[in-house]
């Protein structure tokens, strides 16, 4: 399979701490995508970065893609209750509009 | 605003019924995806689309058939619902070489 793993599976922390997520691929990619997902509902993108680049900011989300290691980190500063959700990652797969998405990272951002 | 919509959240069926799920996008878009999510297994693609009456298989296309008779919806088919088939089902679109999908709302399947 070429799915991709995100590490950690849960990550449980306090409103105002960093919340860092990863993940690792396992095919060449020309970009890498992370979305949020509330539960019971359906995914929503957050941002996407190129194989490119090496850091991409939006608002409280950093993204760092190291294409050498095939991973990808997810940083989200001064996190929120309202954080509080599953963030997959996902990679293209070649040629072709499909993605290939991660397992998944399970954020509890308590207040 | 951008929308995907699928016609159930919440679906009771029992084995053996055929089942249909539908999903409508309004922009527009070529590309139409279905997937399922299961714990600790992710989005697994079962069947998508790139255009009209065009149809490929994803990862998992066993027992489920797809229909794509207009651009914006793309129909997924349990033929003879199964209980290994109850999942929460998830449409998407996105634009050619726009690489960010958009996805409906989910629609949560129990199979009994």
């Amino acid at each position: 399979s070429q799915q991709g793993e995100e590490d950690p599976q849960a990550l449980s922390i306090q409103e105002g701490e960093n919340a860092t997520m990863n993940c690792s691929y396992k095919t060449s990619i020309n970009n890498l995508q992370w979305y949020r997902q509330n539960s019971g509902r359906g995914l929503v993108h957050l941002i996407l970065i190129r194989s490119n680049e090496r850091e991409k900011h939006s608002g409280r989300l950093r993204v760092t893609l190291d294409t050498s290691k095939k991973s990808s980190s997810l940083l989200i500063t001064a996190s929120r209750a309202a954080d509080t959700a599953s963030y997959f990652c996902a990679t293209d797969a070649g040629n072709t509009d499909k993605l290939i998405f991660g397992t998944g990272t399970r954020l509890q951002v308590f207040p | 605003d951008v929308k995907v919509t699928q016609s159930s959240r919440y679906l009771v069926k029992r084995t053996g019924e055929k089942v249909f799920l539908e999903c409508v996008q309004d922009m527009d878009h070529e590309n139409m995806f279905w997937y399922r999510q299961d714990p600790g297994l992710g989005l697994r693609l079962i069947y998508f689309s790139y255009d009209v009456k065009m149809k490929e298989k994803g990862d998992i296309p066993e027992g489920y058939s797809v229909s794509r008779e207009k651009k914006e919806r793309f129909s997924l088919i349990l033929e003879s619902a199964s209980t290994n088939q109850t999942s929460m089902y998830l449409c998407a679109s996105s634009s050619p070489n726009r690489e960010t999908q958009y996805f409906g709302p989910g629609t949560r399947l129990l199979v009994l």
